[in-house]
């Protein structure tokens, strides 16, 4: 079945520094979608990618998505302490009918070092 | 705006007990949905339904009734708690399928089963 995997698991980083997550997939998605959880909170969506090669950016972050609809990158440029959390990414899974059923990652858990 | 409400926030159980979490939305969305979210599986759907009176089964059900009666109210029943319950538990809501749209989510339920 669909499988979201995301790496890496962790990721510690000074301030100041870049920080990267990827997603791949073992299928081909229609869209992929990411969220933040900030420590003890619940998961925030952050966006929504649809097209081939898309590039989205929201301030600092930067979103891609993968030529073939396989992977997807979130890119933070010059981390800042607000920035600590997990962050997801989420592919649908079509299951049967006219149902989806959304599939996380596991998430990458970044801390930033003040 | 209250948005996703989720009750209770903390509960503690026996094993074999049973309980309902609750989970209410009030932006009139169709389809809504149960995660848990235990360290380092990312989240996982348990149930998730497409409208009053649809239901059907996530990625790891086992264990877990749901059932949807109006659009507002989707809650959560355990009817003999484990151990393996133990989890933080995420409702969700959102005005399109699963993977189309923004998930909204509650600020979670954490559950302990001795």
């Amino acid at each position: 079945g669909q499988q979201v995997m995301q790496i890496p698991q962790y990721q510690h980083v000074q301030e100041g520094e870049d920080f990267t997550t990827y997603c791949n997939s073992s299928t081909t998605l229609s869209n992929i979608q990411w969220y933040k959880q900030r420590p003890g909170g619940h998961p925030v969506f952050l966006i929504q990618l649809v097209k081939s090669g898309e590039v989205k950016k929201q301030k600092r972050l930067t979103f891609q998505f993968g030529e073939a609809k396989k992977n997807s990158s979130l890119h933070i440029t010059a981390t800042q302490t607000t920035d600590v959390g997990t962050y997801f990414c989420a592919g649908p899974k079509y299951g049967g009918g006219s149902n989806y059923k959304l599939t996380f990652g596991k998430g990458t858990l970044l801390t930033v070092n003040p | 705006n209250a948005g996703v409400t989720q009750t209770p926030k903390f509960q503690v159980l026996k094993t074999g007990q049973s309980m309902t979490l609750q989970c209410a939305q009030d932006m009139n969305h169709e389809y809504m949905s149960w995660y848990r979210q235990d360290p380092g599986m990312g989240l996982r759907l348990i149930h998730y339904s497409v409208g009053a009176g649809i239901t059907d089964q996530g990625e790891v059900p086992n264990g877990y009734n749901v059932s949807r009666s109006t659009t507002e109210d989707f809650p959560l029943r355990l009817l003999s708690a484990a151990p393996s319950q133990t989890s933080v538990y995420f409702c969700a809501s959102s005005f399109n399928r699963q993977g189309a749209g923004e998930l909204f989510f509650g600020e979670g339920s954490r559950l302990t089963v001795l």
